[in-house]
């Protein structure tokens, strides 16, 4: 089967511009996750969908960052504007299920702010 | 808030030699996954555990979860040079990912 799609691969952007990230989850995954890892860190979990509806947000900064996954789909990140401090790589994941089953991830979207 | 510490940060082993990475979360976990991210690459699930005490095997990786379901390792036997990654654990359902350990095998 296929795996997790993200684009792009890679964005540079100037501070205060925005900026949207895409990913398509494997077909039939219910789930799909948003994490932002930086460099030298692990994943931090940003936004968590069951379908088309969020589950978890606690840890996405809501004054610059958005999510959304209106067909239960495919899934967009925004920021808009972007800081320095926003310079990581954006994981998109999918799993079948809850969040308790395995968790399938994309290769990311490495973002410079510059 | 909550906290998964890992340690070490960085693990430097001869090839055939091995390696351990211990995590340790400030308040109980309801479960436990495993990932490895090699250089350049996402995070690859290796495993998840979920009961008290429990023990699991794959091939030369054995993970455990403590009895108090706020601590996990994962023990490498006679590490090669495919084992070179960073592996992270993660609770709770992906909530909240430790910090890592960085494995370097030396051939």
């Amino acid at each position: 089967e296929a795996g997790v799609a993200q684009s792009p691969r890679y964005k540079i952007i100037e501070k205060r511009q925005s900026v949207a990230f895409w990913c398509n989850p494997i077909s039939g995954h219910a789930t799909l996750y948003w994490y932002q890892q930086i460099l030298g860190q692990g994943p931090k979990l940003l936004i968590q969908f069951q379908n088309n509806g969020v589950v978890d947000d606690s840890q996405l900064p809501k004054d610059r960052f958005s999510a959304e996954r209106l067909k239960g789909v495919d899934s967009t990140l925004k920021i808009q504007p972007a800081k320095l401090e926003d310079s990581a790589v954006y994981l998109c994941a999918s799993s079948s299920r809850g969040p308790s089953y395995e968790q399938y991830f994309g290769p990311g979207t490495r973002l410079t702010v510059t | 808030g909550q906290q998964v510490m890992q340690i070490p940060q960085y693990q430097h082993v001869q090839e055939g030699e091995d390696f351990t990475t211990y995590c340790n979360s400030s308040t109980t976990l309801s479960n436990i996954q495993w990932y490895k991210q090699r250089p350049g690459g996402h995070p690859v699930f290796l495993i998840q555990l979920v009961k008290s005490g429990e023990v699991k095997k794959q091939k030369r990786l054995t993970f455990q979860f403590g009895e108090a379901k706020k601590n996990s390792s994962l023990h490498i036997t006679a590490t090669q040079t495919t084992d070179v990654g960073t592996y992270f654990c993660a609770g709770t359902n992906n909530l909240f990912f430790g910090t890592g350990t960085r494995l370097t095998v030396i051939p």
